[in-house]
């Protein structure tokens, strides 16, 4: 069963509007972590966003936040004032395990592509 | 303060060659972990390692591949006898002890002719 759901393959968006990426997650575990990376078509992978499962407040960095529903079991990523160098391939992605395990890997989702117009 | 780097940036083999795939880590990262992209999909983990230990190598095929990270020098990932299925890009990614964020290289992308 697929860990890290992204349900959108492509969005269009236009310059200076908000955007919604979806993610939905399935783990039975009590303790984990939520990351949202972009990959330009240069191909890094660039960290944006982190939550945390026991974080009260949804994480903000900048024009990224984090919609964290936890009871719906999705981190939606909000993309504000969108730029054209927004475009780009985002990938949620599911740590989990303990906090304090010294360690965690990362089960990717699919991926969505955004198209940022002018 | 440098990122996480990866060399080659591009690697090109035939089939049966050997691939080298190189990555320091961030400065004050001694956790390593390798992750594996095939075309269209989303990135794989494939191997855990801190300094001279493989931690974790659940995702990691059993024949062919190898991984190491020395007391001194870059991690290595090493693919014997590629294949056409082996192509993909393979990216590194490195945290400190007790961090959450796993920050990653630029990645190597391996074409096996």
């Amino acid at each position: 069963a697929q860990k890290i759901t992204q349900t959108q393959p492509g969005m269009f968006v236009q310059e200076k509007e908000a955007v919604t990426l979806d993610c939905t997650y399935d783990t039975s575990d009590p303790s984990y972590g939520l990351f949202w990376y972009k990959q330009p078509s240069s191909g890094e992978m660039i960290f944006l966003i982190y939550q945390g499962s026991y974080d009260q407040q949804n994480a903000t960095e900048g024009r990224y936040s984090l919609n964290f529903q936890k009871a719906r079991k999705s981190a939606n990523l909000v993309i504000s004032a969108s730029q054209l160098g927004d475009s780009a391939m985002y990938f949620c992605a599911m740590r989990e395990g303990r906090r304090n395990s010294g360690y965690s890997t990362l089960t990717f989702g699919k991926g969505t592509m955004l198209l940022v117009s002018p | 303060n440098a990122g996480v780097m990866q060399n080659p940036r591009h690697l090109v083999r035939r089939r049966g060659q050997e691939a080298r795939l190189r990555c320091s880590p961030m400065k004050g990262h001694s956790h390593v972990y390798w992750y594996r992209q095939l075309p269209e999909e989303g990135l794989k983990f494939m191997v855990y390692l801190q300094k001279e230990n493989i931690i974790d190598e659940s995702g990691m095929p059993k024949e062919r591949f190898s991984a190491e990270f020395p007391k001194e020098g870059p991690s290595i990932l090493r693919i014997q006898q590629v294949v056409r299925g082996d192509s993909a890009a393979y990216f590194c990614a490195s945290s400190t002890q007790g961090r959450e964020t796993q920050y990653f290289g630029p990645g190597t992308r391996l074409l096996v002719l």
